[in-house]
């Protein structure tokens, strides 16, 4: 059974390009979660999704961020016009369900992405 | 929102003591506390959890315990070992929610 999968590794963008980040969750999984961590810093959660359904989305800033989990294939978190902020470790995660007291998440290898 | 207080930031031990690692938090509906192990670059692993109805729960070397009414839950190592040095994580999280996550403990084991 593979982990969680997280494409690409590492993410080089200009200012003012879109990153595209993909996550793909355990097998048996429907639920995603994205966490940003910014260099020598704690995770913050972003985003929480099931199968096309944003279920939490209090992390994520409003403007210039989105994600996704379609039927069919990876979720996505998309960063579009990135700024040098947005440089960080961006980490999915995913577990079997949502329910209290069976939480646990499963990280993926994360994607580091740096913006010139 | 929730908050979660992690202390030390920081703990140098010798190979072979104790470490512990104290978090802290407000919110009384939290009820799954776990604890993750990252290494240099790498993804956090998992290494404990403890849910809501457990004061103590224990594997191999690491315990965690954790106390409701005083919202505290701790990381115990022992005989700790050089490999044991990474960044240790406390989290929390409540119904359905996703986990809140401490600022990390960097532990550093020397032999």
């Amino acid at each position: 059974n593979a982990g969680v999968m997280q494409n690409p590794r590492h993410l080089v963008r200009r200012r003012g390009q879109e990153a595209r980040l993909r996550c793909s969750p355990m097998k048996g999984h429907s639920h995603v979660y994205w966490y940003r961590q910014l260099p020598e810093e704690g995770l913050k959660f972003m985003v929480y999704l099931q199968k096309e359904n944003i279920i939490d989305e209090s992390g994520m800033p409003k403007e210039r961020f989105s994600a996704e989990f379609p039927k069919e294939g990876p979720s996505i978190l998309r960063i579009q016009q990135v700024v040098r902020g947005d440089s960080a470790a961006y980490f999915c995660a995913s577990s079997p369900t949502g329910l209290a007291g069976e939480n646990e998440q499963f990280f993926g290898p994360g994607t580091r992405l740096t913006v010139l | 929102g929730e908050n979660v207080e992690q202390h030390p930031s920081t703990l140098s031990v010798q190979e072979g003591d104790s470490a512990v690692i104290k978090c802290t938090y407000s919110d009384s509906a939290s009820n799954y506390f776990p604890w993750y192990k990252q290494e240099l670059g790498k993804r956090p692993q998992l290494i404990i959890d403890i849910r809501s109805n457990v004061g103590e729960k224990k594997d191999q070397r690491i315990a965690v315990t954790l106390n409701k009414t005083a919202k505290h839950f701790s990381l115990h190592i022992t005989e700790t070992q050089p490999e044991d040095s990474a960044v240790y994580f406390c989290a929390l999280s409540e119904a359905g929610t996703a986990l809140i996550f401490g600022k990390g403990t960097t532990l550093s084991v020397s032999s």
